[in-house]
């Protein structure tokens, strides 16, 4: 979705150093998202947004946090990145009764 | 939380028409049943929604059984360009039910000409 934004969309890091990846919307959505997604896999929630003031966790938020710096916009950090991270990220956005709308992922690579 | 089952893969030619079923059998009272497309490189995209018997949409068409228990994605008339993951996700509303929103390995769909 156009409306949704990831950058960067390639990024290839270095164990233990910090990362952000960085989501913004022009759909006017309060509720955002992020995944993670492995090779041949499902994709699976690591932390979510209600609202600006709004912060929860998913299924696999251990060494991932985020912030919701605005309504449009939702960063996702990895503060000492680790090889078994490597994986295809993606922000979504949904409103309160509406399907959830994702940008292109983001393609983290740490050696 | 209701957990989906979907065959890993199918494979379909051109102009045929490809249906795909979900088996939910944990499926609760106000969960509803959702299906994504993903193609290689995408995030998903929203193909349809519902809750019971039929709805169909400009893309596809979703059959839904008295039970509830199962689902199934129908495509009519595929293309080259159908080819792509197919996800079915059981959640409260458009799957936005954040922690109950699971994705699975979804269904492979081949298309060949």
């Amino acid at each position: 979705d156009a409306d949704v934004t990831q950058t960067p969309r390639n990024r290839i890091t270095k164990t233990g150093k910090r990362i952000m990846l960085e989501c913004s919307q022009t759909k006017g959505h309060d509720r955002m998202y992020w995944y993670r997604q492995d090779p041949g896999l499902g994709l699976q929630l690591i932390y979510y947004s209600f609202d600006v003031k709004d912060i929860n966790k998913g299924e696999i938020s251990d060494g991932y946090s985020v912030s919701r710096q605005a309504q449009a916009k939702f960063s996702l950090s990895l503060e000492s990145a680790i090889p078994n991270q490597t994986a295809l990220y993606f922000c979504a956005t949904s409103d309160l009764s509406g399907p959830q709308h994702f940008g292109d992922g983001t393609r983290l690579s740490i050696l | 939380l209701a957990k989906t089952t979907q065959p890993i893969s199918m494979d379909s030619y051109e102009g045929q028409e490809v249906n795909i079923t979900c088996s939910h059998n944990n499926i609760a009272t106000n969960d509803y049943i959702t299906w994504y497309q993903q193609f290689p490189s995408q995030g998903p995209r929203f193909i349809i929604q519902g809750y019971k018997t039929k709805v169909t949409n400009e893309v596809a068409s979703l059959f839904i059984p008295a039970d509830r228990k199962s689902s199934t994605l129908s495509l009519p008339r595929v293309s080259l360009s159908d080819t792509a993951v197919y996800y079915c996700l059981v959640g409260d509303d458009y799957g936005g039910a954040t922690n109950k929103l699971i994705f699975g390995t979804g269904t492979l769909l081949a298309v060949q000409p």
